[in-house]
């Protein structure tokens, strides 16, 4: 079984703290994404990466940044944490070619509140 | 921007009852379509994917979804809902890595 493992599932940090959330995945897969959830607004996504030490802007980058040194491994960034980045986070990663409809993989969620 | 869209934020079932979650699409293309549960607290589970051929698509747990172009639509069905279907569904597109907004399901004895 494809496994994608978030290693916090609850945070809580202080405004203004830099905030660091890890995913790593197990079936070597290129792609690597992350998504934020909030009722109502469902899925959006924040950053992704097709390779190694390489991402792309997904819908709402603002105030985050992303890093992958290694093909398992990407990490999202909260470098000044803030009240309305309370939320839920997931990490998702799929082989490379979405167009051939390749399943995206999810990780069981970060829940980060920030005070 | 969102290229899927869940019209029905809530829905409430009684068990037993058959259940369908509607999902537009706006693609102009054949779209790859996808639709995932969440449990409470957890993650994403696929249920079931179209990207090609048959327009009706089975999936795990008892789920099937239907796609009609004429419709731009690509709706998921359950002849017969259980208490363990209670849960968050989501439409996706994975080629725009877009996910609607989410319908919740609730089921009442």
């Amino acid at each position: 079984d494809v496994k994608v493992t978030q290693s916090s599932r609850y945070l809580v940090k202080r405004t203004g703290e830099k905030v660091f959330l890890e995913c790593v995945q197990d079936m070597d897969h290129e792609n690597m994404f992350w998504y934020r959830q909030d009722p109502g607004l469902g899925l959006r996504l924040i950053y992704f990466s097709y390779d190694v030490k390489m991402k792309e802007k997904g819908d709402i980058p603002e105030g985050y940044s992303v890093s992958r040194e290694k093909k398992e491994r990407f990490s999202l960034i909260l470098e000044s944490a803030s009240t309305n980045q309370t939320s839920m986070y997931l990490c998702a990663s799929s082989y490379m070619g979405l167009v051939s409809g390749n399943t995206i993989y999810f990780g069981e969620g970060s829940w980060l509140t920030v005070v | 921007a969102q290229s899927v869209t869940q019209p029905d934020i809530h829905i409430t079932v009684s068990e037993g009852a058959s259940l369908e979650l509607r999902c537009n699409y706006s693609y102009g293309a054949t779209p790859y379509l996808f639709w995932y549960v969440q449990s409470p607290g957890q993650g994403l589970q696929l249920l079931l994917k179209y990207f090609s051929g048959d327009t009706l698509v089975q999936g795990i747990k008892g789920f099937e979804a239907e796609f009609k172009r004429s419709q731009s639509s690509f709706n998921l069905r359950k002849p017969s809902v259980h208490w363990s279907d209670a849960a968050e569904y989501f439409c996706a597109d994975p080629y725009k890595l877009s996910f609607g907004a989410g319908t919740t399901v609730t089921v009442r004895a």
